[in-house]
C-alpha cells in the first residue's frame, strides 16, 4: 500500500512569490492534515480535512495560505504572496476513520515538503 | 494552547546503551503517541498508547502512558546505530490535531 506522498520534496522561491504545495493521502484516508516545522522549532498543526470539508483550520497563520481539497483526495496548499518567515518543512498526513479514543485514528506522515523563501 | 516539553534535548550515547527520554504536558490527552523522524522522511508512528497507566513495548521500544495523562515516557534498549533520529512525542485528542512535542535528537557512537 503506497504511503502519504507529497510534491514537490523541495521548493526555493523568492519573496512575494507564489508556491503550491500537493497532498496525496493514503487511499480511503478520509482524513488529511497539514503541518509545519520550521527551524528548530516543533511540528505544529495547520488544519484537517474530512473528505473535502475544512475541519479544523485554527492553526493556519495567516490570509496568505490557502490549502483545498477538491474531491475529498489529494489537496493542494498555495501559499501567496510568499514570506520570508513562511520557511520550513510541510508535512501532510492522513488517517483512516475517527473514533471516539482507541486504534485507528493514527496519522501517517508523508515525507514533507521543504520550503524555502529568499 | 496545549504545549509539550520534551527532555533531554538532546543525546549522545554508545551503541548498545539503553535510552530514556520524557515528555509532559500542561493538559491532558486521551492518546500519546511516539514518533520517530529520519533525515529526509516524516515522523513515522513507533508507539501508541490509548489508557492512562498503559505500557507497551514494540520490539526493543517501550513506552506508558503516565498515570495524569499528563505525561508520557520512551525507553529505547540496546541502541544500535539506526536508532538515530529525532524522536518526538505528541499527544491527541480523539481524532483531533496531533500536538507535537519539540523532540530529542538521538546520536548513537559505534
Amino acid at each position: 500500500e503506497a504511503g502519504v506522498t507529497q510534491f514537490p520534496s523541495h521548493s526555493v522561491i523568492e519573496k512575494g512569490q507564489t508556491v503550491t504545495l500537493r497532498c496525496d493521502p493514503i487511499s480511503g484516508h478520509d482524513n488529511l492534515y497539514w503541518y509545519r516545522r520550521v527551524m528548530g522549532k516543533e511540528i505544529k498543526f495547520l488544519l484537517h480535512f474530512v473528505k473535502e470539508s475544512k475541519q479544523d483550520e485554527s492553526g493556519m497563520p495567516n490570509n496568505r495560505f490557502l490549502a483545498e481539497r477538491t474531491g475529498g483526495t489529494y489537496s493542494t496548499l498555495k501559499v501567496q504572496p510568499a514570506e520570508l518567515e513562511d520557511s520550513g518543512v510541510y508535512f501532510c498526513a492522513s488517517s483512516q476513520i475517527i473514533l471516539a479514543g482507541g486504534s485507528g485514528n493514527e496519522q501517517f506522515f508523508g515525507p514533507g515538503t521543504r520550503l524555502t523563501v529568499l | 494552547g496545549q504545549q509539550l516539553n520534551q527532555s533531554p534535548q538532546s543525546m549522545f550515547i554508545q551503541e548498545g546503551e539503553d535510552v530514556s527520554m520524557n515528555c509532559t504536558s500542561s493538559s491532558i490527552f486521551n492518546t500519546w503517541l511516539w514518533y520517530k523522524q529520519d533525515p529526509g522522511e516524516g515522523p513515522v508512528l513507533l508507539i501508541a498508547l490509548y489508557k492512562a497507566g498503559e505500557l507497551t513495548s514494540n520490539g526493543r521500544l517501550t513506552a506508558q502512558f503516565g498515570i495524569t495523562r499528563k505525561d508520557s515516557f520512551l525507553n529505547i534498549s540496546a541502541s544500535i546505530p539506526s536508532d538515530v533520529g529525532i524522536y518526538f512525542c505528541a499527544g491527541q485528542l480523539y481524532y483531533d490535531k496531533v500536538i507535537f512535542g519539540p523532540g530529542t535528537s538521538l546520536s548513537v557512537i559505534p
